[in-house]
């Protein structure tokens, strides 16, 4: 009962080097979702995606990329890491049919970009 | 424009007081639903309850229940008794079936022994 997964749990990186956070879910939910968190902003949409190869933009997009090539993984790409980006992301997953939108969430990740 | 405003920023309370969390919504949209989650100490985001639009009944869960009112568009967090492990940041969110959940920033709640 893995439920939903997100790797690494903890990453410092250096400016200008690329990243990529995995988030992985075993409940075949149709919907997979990124969020960062920071202080004072509470959760932001970076990007969603409704199914495989069908993803969206969010409220704050610029500088990530995503791709979801299978129904359980979603990894959420920094091309280029910015010191804006040190953050703590979290991905969510949601059944829209059977659980009416409810989003559950992995654990995390923490990010420092120096 | 969807929003979430929770006014309070940090709330401390002494032990088996009781505390209530505010939620204020902005939604255009008749059908929606809202949501509370908990971020405890260790970081995850804990789902606590939904409610859609069209169900105003109050529920109750524990020592935790939630009120809800579209007159005044709250949707607001009591816990009656509270312990040291309700100590956790609580968020409000907000969903009007455009697949986007808007959060709140959130409520940290103290709550010492």
């Amino acid at each position: 009962d893995a439920g939903i997964t997100q790797s690494p749990r903890y990453k410092i990186t250096e400016t200008g080097r690329q990243v990529t956070l995995m988030c992985h879910q075993t409940w075949s939910h149709s919907y997979m979702f990124w969020y960062r968190q920071d202080l004072g902003h509470g959760l932001r949409l970076i990007y969603y995606s409704a199914a495989a190869d069908i993803t969206d933009k969010g409220e704050v997009p610029d500088g990530y990329v995503v791709s979801r090539s299978k129904t359980e993984n979603f990894p959420l790409t920094l091309e280029s890491a910015t010191r804006s980006q040190t953050s703590v992301y979290f991905c969510a997953s949601s059944d829209r049919v059977e659980i009416q939108e409810t989003q559950y969430f992995g654990p995390g990740t923490r990010l420092l970009v120096l | 424009a969807q929003k979430v405003t929770q006014a309070q920023t940090e709330i401390s309370v002494v032990e088996k007081e009781d505390v209530t969390l505010d939620c204020v919504y902005e939604t255009r949209d008749t059908t929606y639903y809202l949501f509370w989650y908990k971020q405890p100490p260790s970081g995850e985001l804990v789902f606590l309850i939904r409610r859609n639009s069209f169900d105003e009944q109050n529920e109750i869960s524990g020592r935790y229940s939630w009120n809800f009112q579209k007159s005044t568009s709250s949707f607001n967090f009591t816990i009656t008794a509270s312990q040291v492990v309700d100590s956790a940041v609580y968020f409000c969110a907000l969903t009007s079936g455009t697949d986007k959940l808007i959060f709140g920033t959130g409520t940290r709640l103290q709550v010492f022994p």
